[in-house]
């Protein structure tokens, strides 16, 4: 079944400090990816997201993922996070015809100012 | 303008009442959803719908129903609501699913059962 795993469920980080969260996927063919940001009390909205091209792509407020395609992997990065990066972050996949995304379990980051 | 805007915000009912979320996206979309986020943010698909039509049900209960009378509205009626209910449901939309599109979230709305 197709799934997305995203390895840290909380991540604390002082401000300044560089930020790598992991995903990976699980599909065999061409998917498009996705990170999303939820900030406290609100919804979730995207970041920033993969569906061709140059694989190193880059979104909202300095974060940028690049795809492996060998790795399965879609890792979001930072180099410098701010204490309002402080949120709960999410990657998702899709696929033509899917129906529906699918999404991590989500990584707590918490940003110490 | 909201882009997909979801009533009411806040819902705090008894067990075993029924309830309904109403939603509404006014950005052409041609599929819907309401996704579950419950209490360790984990956040689960419930049902998605293109055009009106039902095309995803996650095994959700029959309690839970889904209506869309347009494909810019889907609400969503809980029957006999139980604990377990409580959660914050998301609205959302996207151009088209079958094409996997960004998806476009609600503010949610905070279900608590008492």
């Amino acid at each position: 079944a197709q799934s997305v795993s995203q390895h840290n469920h909380h991540v604390i980080l002082s401000e300044a400090a560089s930020l790598e969260l992991g995903c990976n996927y699980s599909y065999g063919g061409t998917v498009n990816l996705f990170w999303y940001v939820q900030y406290p009390g609100q919804h979730l909205q995207l970041l920033l997201k993969y569906f061709s091209g140059d694989p190193l792509v880059k979104g909202i407020k300095g974060f940028e993922a690049e795809f492996i395609k060998s790795k399965f992997s879609f890792n979001l990065r930072k180099p410098s996070v701010q204490w309002s990066d402080t949120a709960e972050y999410f990657c998702a996949m899709t696929y033509t015809n899917a129906g529906k995304s699918t999404f991590g379990d989500g990584t707590t980051l918490t940003v110490k100012p | 303008d909201t882009a997909v805007s979801q009533t009411p915000k806040y819902l705090v009912t008894q067990m075993g009442n029924d309830k309904s979320i109403k939603c509404e996206q006014n950005l052409g979309h041609d599929t819907m959803y309401w996704y579950k986020q419950d209490s360790k943010k984990f956040l689960k698909i419930m049902f998605s719908y293109n055009n009106k039509e039902l095309i995803i049900n996650e095994t959700v209960p029959n309690r839970f129903s889904p209506k869309s009378p347009d494909k810019a509205h889907l609400n969503l009626h809980i029957n006999s609501l139980e604990l377990g209910d409580s959660a914050v449901y998301f609205c959302a939309s996207s151009q088209s699913v079958y094409s996997g599109n960004t998806i476009y979230f609600g503010e949610g709305s905070w279900l608590t059962v008492v």
